[in-house]
């Protein structure tokens, strides 16, 4: 069965600072699709980014990036110079194509308070 | 593009009762998913409808049951609430199989 892992629950940083937020994964099936959710208080997820199994390159949008590795079944997710603004609860999420559907798989969260 | 859109925002119900969530998914889009956030279980999903039939299921028992409708809106319903289903009820709505769900922003329901 899919399994998402968000080991760190909560991480406190100083604004300015870089974070890095860690996700591991565990599927059966070759081909499947894996995420990153913004949470803020409102309670709204907000789409980040996907990313497929066949493709490992690292992902850069402004002040975020990622790094997939399958050798280790990590997609973990960097914030650069973090902003009060990015204070939030963020989750990974894995969605297998054997599903023939958008069954997302979650991780627990990681809240992030970013400290001005 | 209006986004997600969830009604009502808020519920409170009594133990015993039943209740009935709408979603109104993102326009063109055609599948519908559910997902019930907790404290304590996190993120869980309900199920998915895809061109009005159910794609996928997740372990919930029977009294939760959704539906969508020709035009892709969705309803989820819950009878017999339990103190438990007290949680934020996450609708979202991706274009086709295995491409990204776009959410709204919930219905939190209150069982008392």
């Amino acid at each position: 069965a899919q399994k998402v892992t968000q080991a760190q629950t909560e991480i406190s940083v100083v604004e300015k600072e870089d974070v890095t937020l860690d996700c591991v994964y565990e599927t059966r099936d070759t081909t499947y699709y894996l995420f990153w959710y913004k949470q803020p208080p409102s309670g709204e997820l907000v789409f980040l980014i996907r990313r497929n199994s066949f493709d490992e390159q690292n992902e850069i949008s402004g002040r975020y990036s990622w790094n997939f590795q399958k050798s280790t079944s990590s997609f973990n997710f960097t914030i650069t110079a973090s902003q009060v603004v990015d204070s939030a609860v963020y989750f990974c999420a894995l969605s297998e194509a054997r599903n023939a559907g958008n069954m997302l798989t979650f991780g627990g969260g990681t809240r992030l308070m970013v400290k001005p | 593009k209006a986004g997600v859109t969830q009604t009502p925002r808020y519920l409170i119900k009594t133990r015993g009762q039943q209740v009935t969530l709408s979603c109104s998914p993102i326009s063109g889009h055609r599948s519908v998913s559910w997902y019930q956030q907790t404290p304590g279980q996190g993120l869980q999903f309900l199920f998915e409808y895809f061109s009005e039939t159910q794609r996928n299921k997740g372990n919930f028992p029977g009294r939760f049951s959704g539906r969508q409708f020709s035009n892709s809106r969705s309803e989820m319903n819950v009878s017999t609430l339990e103190l438990g289903d007290s949680a934020l009820y996450l609708c979202a709505s991706s274009f086709n199989i295995n491409t990204e769900a776009f959410f709204g922003q919930g219905t939190r329901l209150t069982v008392v």
